[in-house]
Order: structure tokens, then sequence, then C-alpha cells
């Protein structure tokens, strides 16, 4: 089992719609996690991070978390041809462990 | 511009040369790390640093890497004896210490460097 599993995609959605990104992980103990945006040939782009249970929005993007079901995942409302990317989420264990793991990210598509 | 630089952005090497990568972390954070991604793959760690200590080395850090932060500031990754396996995006990261920052981690343009 991956330490951090996301569905590949591609993911299409028609502009305005929203957009649904999931992601699970193995690690019980992680407390911090985060969703990155990547650009083809970028590097990553901090979008959101969420630390408790519940839902954290910022502007159209919302972040959901549920650590007992091992499961985060990021809305994006009124979707745009700009939000077309790929979408890695990433989990840092909080055992004095530093690193994030990443999945191998979502690619996502906005059909104008 | 105030955050992660990273040199040189691309390199093309022949195997079995060295080659040094530098990253300059925000200027106020104490932590960087260094990941290398692959086409298709999420960023892997490789090793990070508080201040000028590395606190911890990936398995995948194999004794022909080495990176260092002298006096804090800046990092070198080195490669020696490249070899095709190494071509991919290297990624420096950085964050800031500390309860409010929670280990948010903010990535420079990477080095591509790609291996003959």
């Amino acid at each position: 089992q991956k330490e951090v599993e996301q569905n590949s995609g591609p993911l299409s959605v028609p502009e305005g719609a929203i957009a649904s990104l999931n992601c699970t992980y193995s690690d019980r103990g992680s407390q911090s996690f985060f969703w990155y945006r990547q650009y083809s040939g970028k590097s990553p782009e901090l979008i959101m991070s969420i630390y408790s249970n519940g839902d954290k929005e910022d502007g159209r993007f919302t972040a959901q978390l549920n650590k007992a079901s091992q499961y985060v995942s990021l809305l994006i409302r009124d979707s745009q041809p700009s939000d077309s990317a790929t979408y890695l989420c990433a989990v840092k264990s909080n055992f004095g462990n530093e690193k994030l793991t990443f999945g191998t990210g979502t690619r996502l598509t906005i059909i104008p | 511009d105030t955050g992660v630089s990273q040199d040189p952005r691309h390199k093309i090497t022949k195997r079995g040369q060295n080659v040094t990568f530098r990253c300059d972390p925000i200027s106020e954070h104490n932590r960087l790390y260094w990941y290398r991604q692959t086409l298709g793959q999420g960023p892997e760690f490789l090793t990070y640093f508080q201040n000028e200590a590395q606190l911890e080395k990936s398995r995948l850090l194999s004794d022909r890497f080495s990176a260092e932060r002298p006096k804090g500031s800046f990092s070198t990754l080195e490669i020696q004896r490249t070899e095709q396996g190494d071509s991919a995006m290297y990624l420096c990261a950085s964050s800031l210490v500390g309860d409010r920052a929670r280990n948010e981690q903010f990535f420079g343009p990477g080095t591509r460097l790609t291996v003959l």
C-alpha cells in the first residue's frame, strides 16, 4: 500500500463546475496535510494546508480532512481553465519526521 | 523576488561527470529541504537541514550524493559520477520552524538534470 494515494486522473471538469480531488494516507500518526498545484514543467506551489478535522476554506478552494477515515480532499469551486494542472497531496507525520510524503498527483483539466 | 531560488535551472551532463546545484532559501527560513521528482511521480524527499545541521537523509541519497548548508544560509547538492537514473528535477524547499508556521514548505523553481 502506498503511503499517500491519489487517483492519477485525468479528471475533466467543465468550466464553472466544482472539481473534487481526493487523497488517502496510510500513516495514522500524520498530522499535517497540504495541497500543492503543479503546472507542467514547473515546481509545486502550495495552495492549502489543513491540520484539524473538518473544512478549511480559502477563496475558491476548500480542503476537507477526516483523520478517522485517513482521507483528505480538495474542492475547487467555479473552476477556471487556469486551474488545469496536476494537484499533489502531501502528508507530514508528527513523529519528529519533517519530510513531506507526496502522492503521485491528480491531473485536472478544466474544459471551457 | 523573495522566494526560493535555485541555480542552474537546467543542467545537461555526461554520465560519470560530477554536478553541483545551489539553493537559496527564503531569507528568514531556517529549514531547507531537497527533493527529487521524476516524470509522473510526486516529489521524493532526499534530505533536510535545520540551520547548518543536516538532520535527516533518505535512503534514496546514495553515497554519490552529498549536501551541505554552510553557515545555515544557501545549500548545495552534489552528485558524483552521475548515472542516467539521476535524470530528474531536483527541488529545493524551505520552511520556518515554529508552531504558527506549521511546516509549510515553499518550493523553488527546481533544477532539471539530464544525464546523457
